[in-house]
């Protein structure tokens, strides 16, 4: 079954804690991207990656840190570094050559 | 930096009806436009426009470009309950990462 997968897909911590959000995709896209949603407000860009070994800041990167070890691999760590970590994470992808991204399901992170 | 308005920011219509979604921008370097719909969790990806004038058509809905005056719209015709979701525009700069810049969405309500 091909496609985008995030998990888990609801995620409690504590503050102070570190948590990783997963995300894997079977769909062989070169570029992956991390956005967080808040309530009344747009999808923002935290980190993306064009190939492997490699990853750029987005606009609200501080807090947050990636890594891009596979292909198929784009996993997020929310550190206790992020002021206001309670949204929701939303994984995308998009085939070089391509403009459309797709996205995962996502992964709504609640801070306690 | 990249701007991307969307109005109204939330709209209840009939079942029915027809609505038609607003967004402008302001983008530097400005490749395409693309609109999501977004129910419960993943965006999916509804149209990308990248040039004037050129109405984009799939079923019921439909969008157009306007470049000398930085907007786009979505139009819903026939609305039905399952078009509730927010829709979400974005708009994609001319660098290599392809890096998508979203508007808050408009929220659409169809009731019965």
């Amino acid at each position: 079954d091909g496609g985008i997968t995030q998990s888990p897909k609801y995620l409690f911590r504590k503050e102070g804690q570190n948590v990783t959000l997963s995300c894997e995709q079977n769909l062989n896209h070169d570029a992956m991207y991390w956005y967080r949603q808040d309530p009344g407000q747009g999808l923002r860009l935290i980190y993306y990656s064009q190939i492997v070994n490699d990853f750029q800041k987005g606009d609200i990167a501080e807090g947050y840190s990636v890594s891009r070890e596979k292909k198929e691999s784009f996993p997020l760590t929310v550190t206790s570094a992020q002021k206001n970590p309670t949204a929701f994470y939303l994984c995308a992808t998009r085939l070089a050559g391509e403009r459309k991204q797709f996205f995962g399901p996502g992964t709504r992170l609640t801070v306690l | 930096e990249d701007k991307v308005v969307q109005s109204p920011l939330s709209l209840v219509v009939h079942e029915g009806d027809t609505v038609t979604l607003n967004c402008s921008y302001e983008v530097t370097n400005f490749r395409s436009l693309l609109w999501y719909k977004q129910e419960k969790k993943a965006p999916t990806f509804l149209f990308m426009l990248t040039s004037s004038g050129i109405e984009k058509k799939s079923g019921r809905l439909s969008s157009i470009l306007d470049k000398k005056e930085l907007f786009s719209i979505l139009n819903i015709t026939a609305t039905q309950t399952g078009d509730s979701a927010i829709y979400l525009c974005a708009v994609m700069d001319t660098g290599t990462a392809s890096k998508l810049t979203f508007g808050t969405g408009t929220r659409l309500q169809v009731t019965l």
